[in-house]
């Protein structure tokens, strides 16, 4: 049972328009959510993150938002740059976790055409 | 450059053998974790030390194990090899052991099985 559901595989978006990547999960226990971005060849790199008593936090062109109710968050990418064209990985923790393990989506890909 | 090492970066090995993956933290990190991405599969956790100690198991099959050393390396040790063991292994570290922090990961390891 996946916890952590990315349901679009894909995504194209034109350079300079908004990318907008949706991520869906079903454990209430789970109250921190990151974005990764994964090139090929190279392990994840953390982009940006959000606890649970936020729903929203921006740094410079990602904007993650969490809507609790609806068990869902999102990033957003303006404006989107081919440089970003990657697979974007959304991962939840739970805090009452005895360790810190994150669980993962599986992945989006984005590619922003020039 | 996320500051985890692993090693090696390919391997490949046939069916029935043993190998051993290599993990160095990050600087100051007294966690590590390691994840398993199957093809066409996220990223599935498969277990977390802390400062020496098991802190947290997923996913892992009987025939791995890990442990990590008194320096803070790991090692991730995989016998009994199958075909459907090929896939891609990444370690990640963290300062914490628990409570919400991002996770950095390496370049992981691509294990072939033939």
């Amino acid at each position: 049972d996946q916890q952590v559901k990315q349901n679009s595989p894909s995504l194209s978006v034109q350079e300079g328009r908004i990318s907008i990547l949706n991520c869906d999960y079903t454990n209430s226990m789970f109250d921190y959510f990151l974005w990764y971005k994964k090139y090929p060849a190279e392990g994840p790199t953390f982009l940006i993150s959000i606890s649970s008593i936020k729903d929203k936090n921006e740094d410079g062109r990602f904007t993650v938002f969490l809507n609790k109710s609806a068990k869902h968050l999102s990033l957003h990418i303006v404006p989107s740059q081919p440089g970003d064209s990657a697979v974007y990985f959304c991962a939840a923790s739970a805090v009452n976790n005895a360790g810190n393990m994150l669980t993962f989506g599986g992945g989006t890909r984005l590619m922003v055409k020039p | 450059d996320s500051g985890v090492t692993q090693t090696p970066k390919h391997l490949i090995t046939a069916t029935g053998q043993r190998v051993t993956l290599r993990c160095s933290p990050r600087s100051g990190d007294l966690s590590v974790y390691w994840y398993q991405q199957s093809l066409d599969q996220g990223l599935q956790f498969l277990i977390q030390y802390y400062n020496g100690d098991e802190r947290a198991k997923g996913n892992i099959l009987e025939r791995f194990s890990a442990q990590q050393f008194p320096d803070l390396h790991s090692e991730l040790n995989l016998s009994s090899l199958e075909l459907g063991d090929s896939a891609l292994y990444f370690c990640a570290s963290s300062a914490q052991g628990a409570g919400n922090t991002e996770a950095f990961f390496g370049q992981g390891t691509r294990l072939t099985v033939v």
